[in-house]
């Protein structure tokens, strides 16, 4: 069975600082990979997904991951952040085939804090 | 487009009283998913519809839980006799078809049990 593991449950950063938020993954092959962003009262948006290819994607609001299949991980990153990615991030893996390929596991979720 | 929407954005019932969460997925998609988010947990799979199979029901909780669709489009969850730990976000989600790994997600419905 697929798992997601999000290290860290809390992170803290000043604004204009980098940032790296960490998801480690179990599955038996290459798997789908996704980063979803949930503000205060609001639903959950994708940032980025991966399915094969160039290992480094590009998301919206200047995010970034790469996937290390090495590592089983797959670091969602910002050089920059702003008071307005204030915000939960979770980390997801969904099977690449077979009969249960909908499916979608999440990791716990990394809450992070902007100080200005 | 429109977005998934879910109504009501927020419930709060008392222990035992049943409660029924509506989802309007986006046209046009044929596949649709309910999952729960308890309190500083991730997402749990409750349920997925996909066009008129059979739905995949291995995530619900317990026999108090039943989903149903119409078609393509609109559905309900329902949770009778509700215990206090039902309390949760329920999110609805739903893409272009069960093999599309990209889901779409609604903003949830918060829910109260006294």
């Amino acid at each position: 069975a697929q798992s997601v593991t999000q290290p860290d449950i809390h992170i803290t950063v000043s604004e204009g600082a980098s940032l790296e938020l960490r998801c480690n993954y179990s599955y038996g092959a290459t798997p789908y990979l996704f980063w979803y962003v949930q503000s205060p009262g609001q639903g959950l948006q994708l940032l980025l997904k991966y399915f094969s290819g160039d290992t480094l994607v590009q998301g919206i609001k200047g995010f970034e991951a790469e996937f290390k299949r090495s590592q089983s991980s797959f670091n969602l990153r910002k050089p920059s952040v702003h008071w307005s990615d204030a915000a939960e991030y979770f980390c997801a893996v969904g099977a690449n085939s077979g009969g249960s390929n909908y499916k979608l596991t999440f990791g716990k979720g990394t809450l992070l804090t902007v100080n200005p | 487009g429109a977005g998934v929407s879910q109504s009501p954005s927020n419930k709060v019932t008392e222990k035992g009283k049943d409660v029924e969460l509506r989802c309007d997925p986006i046209s046009g998609h044929t596949a649709l998913y309910w999952y729960r988010q308890r309190l500083g947990q991730g997402l749990e799979f409750l349920i997925y519809f996909q066009g008129n199979s059979a739905p995949d029901k291995s995530g619900l909780p317990s026999d108090r839980f039943s989903a149903e669709r119409t078609g393509e489009s609109v559905s309900t969850l329902t949770i009778q006799r509700t215990q206090q730990e039902d309390s949760a976000v329920y999110l609805c989600a739903s893409s272009v078809s069960g093999g599309a790994p990209t889901k779409y997600f609604g903003p949830g419905t918060r829910l109260t049990v006294l």
